[in-house]
């Protein structure tokens, strides 16, 4: 089956210091890739759609200018959280769409578990 | 809009139990429905789906059957095992939206021996 990865599994961080988190689909090309938050015990929370070779879209309440997301290929996004506060501690997930079958299934990555201190 | 409203949790059962998580939808359009694992510290995985009503998803030993005339999509498994001690998430997925799922808010199954 597709396979999603992320890079890194863990990252402490310095406040104020900036962090990039890897997303890659390894045996499907995704053109359209999305980048979630998960706080203990909670759902997912969309942050924001991530397309290939545009800008990414983002989920209302999320700052574009803090939470870059680029996706400069179609088996690479990256989520780079910059200034970060301790508040923005929490785990990433990423997901990719493959678009093949018609049923709009994801592919979730493993997540990143992010500790800013 | 669209959203997915799942059985509140925690659920504990015992091993061998009989297992059911509800999970009802409401979407503008005809949607994909999903169930998702997470096992701790781990993101998520698929473990069954449905395209269409009737459909019925199946997957180690867990079911669930797309209920258009009752917007549902239960999920069920007859005996259960301590290793099937996670979170469960429901999900629906349009073709519009750009393919974006909604998750239900998730509920954490527990089976003790």
């Amino acid at each position: 089956g597709a396979v999603v990865s992320q890079h890194p599994s863990r990252v402490i961080c310095k406040s104020g210091t900036s962090v990039k988190i890897e997303c890659r689909s390894l045996d499907f090309q995704a053109t359209t890739m999305f980048w979630y938050r998960q706080f203990p015990k909670q759902s997912l929370m969309l942050m924001a759609t991530s397309n290939e070779g545009s800008k990414a879209t983002y989920e209302q309440g999320v700052e574009k200018d803090k939470f870059l997301i680029n996706h400069a290929s179609l088996t690479l996004s990256t989520l780079t959280v910059t200034s970060a506060h301790p508040e923005d501690s929490s785990f990433y997930i990423c997901s990719a769409r493959d678009l093949t079958g018609g049923s709009y299934e994801q592919y979730f990555g493993p997540g990143t578990r992010l500790t800013v201190t | 809009g669209d959203s997915v409203t799942q059985m509140e949790g925690p659920v504990t059962l015992s091993e061998e139990a009989f297992l059911t998580i509800n999970c009802t939808y409401t979407a503008t359009g005809y949607p994909s429905l999903f169930w998702y694992v997470q096992y701790p510290g781990e993101g998520l995985q698929l473990l069954l789906k449905a395209t269409k009503a009737d459909d019925k998803g199946s997957n180690k030993g867990f079911e669930a059957t797309y209920r258009k005339e009752t917007t549902s999509f239960h999920l069920e498994k007859g005996s259960v095992q301590v290793s099937d001690s996670a979170v469960y998430f429901c999900a629906l997925s349009l073709g519009t939206n750009a393919g974006k799922s909604t998750f239900g808010d998730g509920t954490t199954l527990t089976v003790k021996p």
